[in-house]
């Protein structure tokens, strides 16, 4: 079955720069999607197709694109950034399929 | 308030059944598309199910054949009907929106946990 491959975990201090990938063959033919998770809470889309921000997503969440692989850019990482970050997309099955990636845990240190 | 509200989880047995609800409110309900995802503690978001606002229907092979999703218009409600459940399905459901302008799921109620155990 089709993956979404995330890193684990990525690891940055206060002020700095956090980018998780997230690589998976049918990317270049489907939009991504970026989900962030806090504890005991449910999922809060932060981009949508690719690289779009959903009003209330502050502007140091960005998204961008590149043959197999999208990443999520989080500029200026605050603490309250520190979640969990899955991307989603769809495979090439020719049926709706959606897919999430694994997860990536953003530790602010 | 645009909201989804989860129920019916709860202890199962191995073999047996459970339906789960979703209730909407603050939207036409009717004119969306809806998702069940689901996430065993600890663990990834998984997508379970999708239904279109026509009735059209979407699983992944993992519950193909055992779980139903189903929505009734009328009381802006959606439903999951699970059969033959297996320890595997242990997870946390949530019901999800998925936006008509981009596709996003951009509301999720706050989950159900299911669990399957003898």
């Amino acid at each position: 079955s089709y993956e979404l491959t995330q890193p684990p975990s990525v690891s940055v201090s206060p002020g700095q720069t956090a980018r998780i990938t997230c690589s998976g063959n049918a990317l270049p033919n489907h939009f991504s999607y970026w989900y962030q998770q806090k504890p005991g809470q449910a999922p809060v889309v932060v981009i949508y197709k690719d690289s779009e921000r959903p009003s209330g997503i502050p502007e140091r969440f960005s998204g961008s694109s590149s043959g197999t692989t999208v990443t999520l850019t989080i500029s200026g990482v605050q603490a309250e950034d520190e979640a969990d970050y899955y991307c989603q997309s769809a495979d090439n099955s020719g049926t709706p399929n959606w897919v999430f990636g694994g997860g990536t845990k953003l530790t602010v240190v | 308030e645009v909201q989804l509200v989860e129920s019916g989880g709860g202890l199962v047995q191995p073999g047996g059944s459970l339906r789960l609800s979703c209730a909407a409110s603050g939207f036409t309900f009717s004119s969306y598309d809806m998702h069940w995802v689901r996430q065993v503690p600890g663990k990834g978001l998984k997508w379970v199910s999708a239904i279109g606002s026509l009735g059209d229907t979407y699983y992944p092979d993992s519950v193909k054949g055992r779980f139903t999703i189903s929505r009734e218009n009328a009381k802006n409600s959606l439903y999951l009907q699970m059969n033959n459940l297996r320890a595997e399905d242990t997870a946390v459901y949530y019901c999800a929106r998925e936006s008509s302008m981009n596709q996003a799921l951009d509301i999720w109620g706050q989950g159900t946990m299911v669990t399957v155990s003898s």
